[in-house]
């Protein structure tokens, strides 16, 4: 199975600041059709997970443009420029590219 | 719009058994396959199992091979989870997801399943 492996498990950040997830995988994540089926979501407090980021980059319909992904392979960034209260969370990595499915243990975002 | 709507957790005895519903709305509900993730209380995500949009192809996690079986009903545009053989280790909330081409776009507001004597 592939090991997703997030830095940090939490994130204390200032209203405003940036803030970034790393998410590295054990092997790599581009599927055989070429594309990297490497996702991003969000849970808020008391929230199901929601879609942010799909194929590393993309931005999911509704989700704001401080949030972006990057990345290629095994090593993957989430960032957002400006952390606003609504950010608030815990941010999973996921990988679709290889049966079993896993996800990230997830990284707390906070305001300090 | 797109809704995933679960239901049918509840509280069962270890060796129980229990069947979880997705009703589905706002898209082709034939067209697409469908997950079933688990969050046990506190803790991250866990993928259980995928069935494809016409119910030809079913993968499952090796944690319930055996005991958990997915299955859809396209007429009724509905999920299903015959979960049998319940562990305390098969408590968390369950949550169906639409899968776009690898790209879990959809999810559902989950349904909480307790396996307790």
């Amino acid at each position: 199975d592939i090991v997703m492996t997030q830095t940090p498990l939490s994130s204390p950040v200032t209203l405003g600041q940036p803030a970034s997830i790393s998410c590295r995988s054990s092997q790599s994540l581009v599927h055989s059709d070429g594309n990297t089926y490497l996702s991003w979501l969000q849970q808020r407090p008391g929230q199901p997970p929601r879609l942010l980021i799909y194929k590393i980059s993309n931005r999911f319909s509704g989700v704001p443009d401080r949030f972006s992904g990057s990345g290629a392979g095994t090593d993957f960034t989430l960032k957002i420029s400006r952390v606003e209260a609504e950010d608030v969370g815990v941010y999973y990595c996921m990988q679709a590219s290889q049966f079993p499915w896993t996800f990230g243990q997830g990284t707390k975002v906070e305001i300090k | 719009q797109v809704q995933l709507v679960e239901s049918g957790g509840g509280v069962v005895q270890p060796g129980g058994s229990l069947r979880l519903s997705c009703a589905a709305s706002g898209f082709t509900f034939s067209g697409y396959g469908i997950h079933w993730v688990r969050q046990a209380p506190g803790t991250g995500l866990e993928w259980v199992a995928f069935i494809r949009y016409d119910g030809s192809y079913k993968h499952y996690a090796d944690s319930v091979k055996g005991r958990f079986t997915i299955s859809r009903d396209n007429s009724k545009n509905t999920l299903y989870l015959q979960m049998n053989s319940l562990r305390a280790e098969d408590t968390a909330i369950y949550y169906c997801v639409k899968d776009h081409g690898g790209n879990w776009d959809y999810w559902g507001q989950g349904t909480l399943v307790t396996v307790s004597s």
